[in-house]
């Protein structure tokens, strides 16, 4: 069974602060990982896609580095503000597009 | 282009009744993904298409879900008969293959069974 975990499940961060969050994935079977923003009511947007070891990828404030080594993916966001209050979340891809996800990261900005 | 659309947006009925949710997957896509989402599971993948043929249905979870997708331009996921327990957002996504297996989400379906 393919296991994909986000921590934390949950993060509350002022307005202004800087945040990340982790997506641990295994590390065998590696095609791609996927980072989705998934605002309440909403349905899932893409954000970023990964596929080499070391990859690093910006969007604006938002920026995820890639370890396939190691099994992991660290999502920023800098200067977190109020619209950036989502779930993100983060797909483990091994390239038969069947793509598992993880729980999400919830995180909460308060103005 | 006006993204995948899913119908109904709400659906609620009751306990044995048939359900069944409607997909259009964005134009010259030729992958079709029907998701489930519950607080306890997450996302959970149910079944998808590729060129209108289902290539992986392990995630449907019992003989009560069926789905099809007779055009490139339309999928139903059909349940019968219905329970509580499928109470759940069903979302539909397509994906065109060689661009990076990015996939576009419908709105979703919030179904509630009573």
């Amino acid at each position: 069974i393919l296991n994909v975990e986000q921590s934390p499940q949950s993060l509350h961060v002022q307005e202004g602060d800087s945040t990340n969050f982790t997506c641990s994935f295994p590390s065998s079977n590696f095609y791609a990982l996927h980072w989705y923003r998934w605002e309440t009511a909403k349905s899932p947007e893409a954000l970023f896609v990964m596929t080499l070891n070391g990859d690093e990828k910006k969007k604006g404030r938002i920026s995820a580095t890639l370890n396939t080594k190691e099994g992991y993916s660290y999502l920023y966001i800098k200067g977190s503000q109020p619209e950036d209050s989502a779930t993100y979340l983060c797909a483990f891809d091994t390239g038969g597009f069947k793509t598992i996800f993880g729980a999400g990261t919830r995180l909460f900005v308060k103005a | 282009d006006a993204g995948v659309i899913q119908s109904p947006r709400h659906e609620v009925t009751e306990m044995g009744q048939e359900v069944t949710l409607r997909c259009k997957p964005i134009s010259g896509h030729d992958y079709l993904f029907w998701y489930r989402q519950t607080m306890m599971r997450g996302l959970e993948l149910l079944i998808y298409f590729n060129n209108n043929v289902p290539i992986d249905d392990s995630g449907m979870p019992e003989d009560r879900f069926s789905a099809k997708m007779p055009n490139a331009s339309f999928s139903t996921l059909k349940i019968q008969p219905s329970e509580p327990r499928d109470s759940a957002v069903y979302f539909c996504a397509s994906m065109t293959s060689g661009r990076n297996n990015e996939q576009f989400f419908g709105p979703g379906t919030r179904l509630t069974v009573l």
